[in-house]
């Protein structure tokens, strides 16, 4: 059964320093995702994607967030000067359609831990 | 602010128990109810997508139901099973289904064998 896979699995960085999380989206979809959940709180909505361009973004992803499909089958969140804050889970997600009452698939996520 | 409950925040019940759990999200502007199902250090895993009020939807020993006028959702498990342990996330659509899913923080069920 097709999945989406994510890479790393958990990454500890310093503050200050970039990080990239990396997805391989389901092959056949068009939308991708990110979401978010920092320990113990809700998963939060990051941004979405389509068509090579966000198409919705939340107040979370502020500049220091970029999302980038660089060829066919990857999908990368870089936040550029990760802050203590920026500890969480991070999903990843894609759906055939875009429509609310389409499955989004999650991948396994990223732990990452700013110290 | 969109607000999603769930309750309880953790259960734990015997094997073969069956067992229910709510979310509540807001009755206006409804356009689907997802409900996902996670266990730890894998993909959050699609249950149900649910639309229609009244709608009632199954799989396995698992079933849900959903009430979009008073905007509350049940998740049924019946006869427990310890691989049954998980998180049990909902998510809620509104807006004519062009916003994106608002979560409630999950309830974490623990079956004991």
């Amino acid at each position: 059964e097709p999945e989406v896979t994510q890479t790393p699995s958990h990454q500890v960085t310093q503050m200050g320093q970039e990080v990239i999380l990396r997805c391989v989206p389901i092959s056949n979809h068009l939308y991708f995702y990110w979401y978010r959940q920092i320990l113990g709180q809700k998963v939060e909505f990051l941004v979405s994607f389509y068509n090579n361009e966000i198409s919705e973004k939340s107040e979370i992803f502020d500049d220091q967030f970029s999302v980038e499909r660089p060829d066919g089958s990857n999908f990368t969140l870089k936040i550029r000067s990760t802050k203590l804050e920026d500890s969480a889970m991070y999903f990843c997600a894609s759906s055939e359609f875009p429509r609310g009452g389409e499955t989004q698939y999650f991948g396994p996520g990223t732990r990452l831990l700013v110290l | 602010i969109l607000n999603v409950e769930q309750s309880p925040q953790s259960l734990h019940v015997q094997e073969g128990d069956s067992t229910n759990f709510t979310c509540s999200f807001p009755s206006s502007n409804f356009y689907a109810l997802h409900w996902y199902r996670w266990e730890t250090a894998k993909s959050p895993e699609a249950l149900f997508v649910m639309t229609l009020n009244g709608d009632e939807k199954k799989k396995g020993r698992i079933s849900a139901t959903l009430n979009t006028k008073e905007g509350y959702s049940y998740l049924y498990i019946k006869g427990s099973q310890p691989e049954d342990s998980a998180t049990y996330l909902c998510a809620f659509i509104g807006d004519s289904g062009n916003t994106p899913l608002v979560f409630g923080k999950g309830t974490r069920l623990s079956v004991i064998a």
